[in-house]
């Protein structure tokens, strides 16, 4: 199964400032998926960011608020952008891991905004 | 209209109790269903998937069933160390594609 590593694992941020969290994987994967979880609540999906394709946007997320880079089979970033008290969640990345289809997690970004 | 739901929200059970866990769910073309555990501060651990219906897959106390419209967690002989929130999701036409959640069971067992 692929190692997942999310950077900072935690992080209190002013409202109006950006976040940028990075997940790094340990092999080389296609497949990946950006997902917050609220306080209490469950996972959502907020875009796809497939290697080789723009990342692609659940309803309700817009690109401008959480731009997303995705350089190699390895990495990618998310950035949480002009945060608000409402965007303070924990922010997952999870990849597929080939030829299984499993589904794997990072450790999460716990964000805080004040 | 929720497409993933799990029941019960919580359970609080004694070590050695056994019990299930439920999660329903309607989406049409269902290509397979998740299990996973979470523990508070942390990031969801695969468990299981399955992908018919028929389909068992055990691992140490738990064991994932699934029909055509449910699955079922079940916990044989629990123990402390199993308490956490469990979360089903499903993943509708492709494989690899994203999975919907449901919002979990959290269980907590006593000694």
């Amino acid at each position: 199964s692929a190692v997942i590593s999310q950077k900072p694992s935690r992080d209190i941020c002013q409202r109006g400032t950006s976040l940028t969290i990075q997940c790094q994987v340990d092999s080389q994967v296609t497949m990946m998926f950006w997902y917050r979880q609220q306080p209490g609540q469950s996972l959502t999906l907020i875009a796809t960011a497939n290697q080789g394709s723009e990342a692609t946007y659940e309803s309700g997320f817009v690109i401008d608020k959480f731009p997303i880079s995705r350089p190699n089979l390895t990495f990618s970033t998310l950035t949480v952008s002009n945060m608000s008290p409402e965007d303070s969640s924990i922010y997952l990345c999870s990849v597929v891991d080939t030829p299984t289809y499993e589904q794997y997690f990072g450790p999460g970004t716990r964000l805080t905004v004040t | 209209e929720d497409q993933v739901t799990q029941s019960p929200e919580a359970l609080r059970l004694q070590e050695g109790e056994s019990s299930s866990l439920n999660c329903s769910y309607t989406v049409s073309g269902l290509r397979g269903l998740f299990w996973y555990r979470q523990d508070p501060g942390k990031g969801p651990e695969f468990l299981f998937t399955l992908y018919s219906a028929g389909e068992e897959k055990e691992k140490e106390r738990l064991k994932a069933t699934l029909t055509k419209k449910e699955s079922f967690l079940h916990i044989t002989a629990p123990k402390p160390e199993d308490s956490a929130t469990y979360l089903c999701a499903v993943q509708e036409g492709q494989a690899g594609t994203a999975l919907i959640f449901g919002k979990g069971t959290t269980l907590s067992v006593s000694s």
